[in-house]
C-alpha cells in the first residue's frame, strides 16, 4: 500500500529550464509533505517543506505547490543547474507522530545537461 | 557541528548471523530514527526512538531490534539476516515538537551486503 507515490522515476531537463517533480498521497491525515535530495552514497538532505495549512512555500531557486484537493504536490527548480542532478524523495508525516516518521515515495532522477 | 554519523560504513555479513549498526545524532538532538533503502526505492521507517524508549515501529520482523543510549546514540540490532536484508541502513535524528520535528537529518548510512 503506496501511500505516497512519485510516478515518474526519472527526468532530464536541460540547464536553465524549470524542472518540475511530482508527487501523489492517498492519506489526508499528513500534516507535513518534505522534499529530500539524494546524491549517490550520501544519506537524504531535506531541501524543503510545506505545512497542510498551505498551498506553496518558496526557497530560493525551490517552490513547492500543495494541492490538497487533489492530494498532489510539486516541487519547482528555477532555473535548474547541472548541479541539481540527483534523487529527489517526496515523503509525509502523520499528523500524530512527531519527530520520526516519515513516509517516501520512490524517488525521481532528475538529471540536468548542460 | 559534526552531522548524523553511522558506522560502519560498509559491511558484509553472510546468511544466518547478526549485525550491529551505530549511529550518534545530530548535538542536541534527542530523537533518532532508522530507515531502510533498498535499491530503486524511497527509506522505509523502522523504529524512532526518544529518551531512550521506543515510540514508533515501522513493517519489519522481530529479527530487527533497536535502543537508544543516555547520550542518544543508538544502536539498529538484525538477527538471523537473510538476503533480502540487504540495503542501505539510514540513521536519522531530530528535534521534538511540532515545528521542529517535521525535518529529518540523515547520516551517510551503512550499506549492508548479505551474501
Amino acid at each position: 500500500d503506496q501511500q505516497v507515490k512519485q510516478n515518474s522515476p526519472s527526468l532530464s531537463v536541460q540547464e536553465g529550464r524549470i524542472s518540475i517533480l511530482n508527487c501523489d498521497y492517498t492519506n489526508s491525515m499528513f500534516d507535513y509533505f518534505l522534499w529530500y535530495k539524494k546524491y549517490p552514497a550520501e544519506g537524504p538532505t531535506f531541501l524543503i517543506s510545506i505545512s497542510s495549512i498551505k498551498d506553496k512555500n518558496e526557497d530560493g531557486r525551490f517552490t513547492v505547490f500543495l494541492n490538497k484537493s487533489a492530494k498532489h504536490l510539486s516541487l519547482h527548480i528555477v532555473p535548474s543547474q547541472p548541479g541539481d542532478s540527483a534523487v529527489y524523495f517526496c515523503a509525509a508525516r502523520y499528523y500524530y507522530n512527531q519527530g520520526g516518521k516519515l513516509i517516501f515515495g520512490q524517488g525521481t532522477e532528475l538529471s540536468v545537461k548542460p | 557541528d559534526a552531522g548524523v554519523t553511522q558506522s560502519p560504513t560498509h559491511l558484509i555479513k553472510t546468511r544466518g548471523q547478526h549485525v550491529t549498526l551505530r549511529c550518534s545524532p545530530i548535538s542536541g538532538h534527542k530523537s533518532v530514527s532508522w530507515y531502510q533503502q533498498v535499491l530503486g526505492q524511497g527509506p522505509q521507517f523502522i523504529f524512532q526512538y526518544y529518551e531512550k524508549e521506543e515510540r514508533g515501529r515501522g513493517n519489519f520482523p522481530d529479527r530487527f531490534s533497536a535502543r537508544q543510549f543516555p547520550n542518544y546514540s543508538s544502536e539498529l540490532n538484525v538477527n538471523a539476516l537473510l538476503l533480502g536484508d540487504s540495503a542501505l541502513y539510514l540513521c536519522a535524528s531530530s528535534l521534538v515538537g511540532r515545528q521542529a520535528s517535521e525535518k529529518l537529518f540523515f547520516g551517510s548510512g551503512t550499506q549492508l551486503s548479505v551474501l
